[in-house]
């Protein structure tokens, strides 16, 4: 199993709600990211975990709230979204946090997230 | 100035033609370099690993220079396939831990018949 898999698809959410997504990869990968992605834009690095520590905070706002149950699943937990929000969410994995070809990622296709 | 910076684009080439994209990095401390690809609506996917020696997939063509801090993607013969956007991704240690993956802001290609 070679793929990283995310779900939902798509999510429409009012300001008021709590959601969550979630994301799942069975390649042994012990590094996952959470990433956002704007229309035109290249993806921003949200999360990043790294044996189910988290290790990279990039300043997100605590609206995001990552979790890291197991070394397979990764959720993002979303609470008092703001419309600025709405993006693609991407999650990634890698083998590890190490050097070279062991950090590169691969991705998850995405949840369409739009907050009205 | 952005940590990581790529020709503007877009390119519009023809089929067959050969085409070139230049990345630069600004922080010395930047450790691997990467090519993705990322088709309109889609996930970013790994294209090649960049090597300090260069590398070579088939039509694809990857260069890093350490001294200058820059990358290089050649690719030759273009398909129609090819039309994507390709973006240099460079990690590095921060001072904190971990790792950082900072992405340019990319470069799309539209190979035209």
């Amino acid at each position: 199993d070679t793929e990283v898999t995310q779900t939902p698809k798509h999510l429409v959410m009012g300001m008021t709600n709590k959601k969550s997504l979630k994301c799942e990869q069975h390649m042994g990968h012990r590094a996952m990211y959470w990433y956002k992605q704007k229309a035109k834009k290249p993806p921003e690095l949200m999360f990043v975990y790294s044996y189910e520590k988290l290790s990279i905070n990039e300043s997100v706002p605590s609206r995001f709230s990552p979790e890291c149950p197991n070394s397979s699943l990764l959720n993002l937990h979303l609470h008092a979204l703001q419309p600025e929000d709405s993006a693609l969410y991407l999650c990634a994995s890698s083998q590890d946090q190490g050097f070279g070809t062991r950090t590169w990622q691969f991705f998850g296709p995405g949840t369409r997230l739009t907050v009205l | 100035r952005k940590e990581v910076e790529q020709d503007p684009g877009p390119f519009n080439v023809p089929e067959g033609a050969t085409v070139a994209f230049n990345c630069t990095y600004s922080n010395s401390a930047s450790q691997s370099f990467f090519w993705y690809r990322q088709d309109c609506r889609k996930e970013p996917k790994l294209l090649m690993s960049v090597y300090s020696s260069g590398n070579e997939d088939g039509r694809f063509t990857a260069q890093l220079n350490r001294a200058s801090q820059y990358i290089s993607l050649l690719i030759r013969d273009s398909k129609l396939s090819d039309s994507a956007t390709y973006l240099c991704v460079v990690n590095r240690a921060p001072r904190t831990g971990g790792f950082k993956t900072i992405f340019g802001a990319g470069t799309r290609l539209f190979v035209k018949a």
